[in-house]
């Protein structure tokens, strides 16, 4: 069936070095794909997308690259801040209007 | 622009008892989602309407959840009866039809 997974259910950082956060979709199908940040008591908050006839997005501080040949979406953080800290979720649309799939999501943690 | 509001932030109930949670989302949004989130996990659909009208319930445990959006704007989620394992956050979400979502903070449910 449909699913979103990550590898990694934890990852430690020091402070200034780069994230990287994986995740392994199933649906090769899905058009569209997000990663959200939720911190402890919020609501997810949009951090970047990426459409499927990209392979790479890049925004403030993150790039998300796409490999449609293996299903695999990363979300990479350059410098990583202490405000960084969270749970990072990816999140798959398999079409159209379809609500967004989640996956388990991904604890950062940095060191300071 | 103002983001999505939902009440109450927590609430703790016995099982068996009933609880309604209010979304009003993002003015202009058409499309409004509940999502349920189980500690540790990634957010699960639970039901999506576009304007006063459902789209997705397939998710949805229609024998204790129900969901209105009456007037296509405001959205509340009943669950009569609880049972223990609705302790979760509800999230509320909207979205344009198009591109990511914009979550609320959130309902924390507690069912003792």
């Amino acid at each position: 069936g449909e699913s979103v997974g990550l590898h990694l259910p934890t990852l430690s950082v020091q402070e200034g070095d780069n994230s990287i956060i994986n995740c392994a979709y199933s649906n090769s199908a899905s058009d569209y794909f997000i990663w959200y940040k939720q911190e402890s008591g919020k609501g997810p908050q949009f951090i970047i997308d990426i459409r499927s006839n990209m392979d790479k997005r890049q925004g403030q501080r993150v790039t998300v690259l796409l490999n449609k040949t293996v299903k695999h979406l990363s979300l990479q953080i350059a410098a990583t801040q202490p405000g960084d800290s969270a749970v990072y979720f990816c999140a798959e649309n398999p079409s159209g209007n379809t609500p967004l799939v989640f996956g388990k999501g991904t604890r950062l943690s940095v060191i300071a | 622009e103002a983001g999505v509001a939902q009440s109450p932030r927590y609430k703790i109930i016995e099982k068996r008892q009933s609880v309604a949670f209010w979304c009003n989302p993002i003015s202009g949004h058409a499309t409004l989602y509940w999502y349920q989130q189980i500690l540790g996990q990634g957010p699960k659909l639970l039901i999506q309407f576009q304007n006063n009208g459902v789209v997705d319930d397939s998710q949805l445990p229609k024998d204790r959840f129900s969901a209105e959006r009456l007037k296509g704007v405001d959205s509340t989620l009943k669950i009569q009866p609880a049972k223990l394992e609705d302790s979760a956050v509800y999230l509320c979400a909207s979205s344009t039809g198009q591109g990511g979502y914009t979550f609320g903070s959130g309902t924390r449910l507690t069912v003792v």
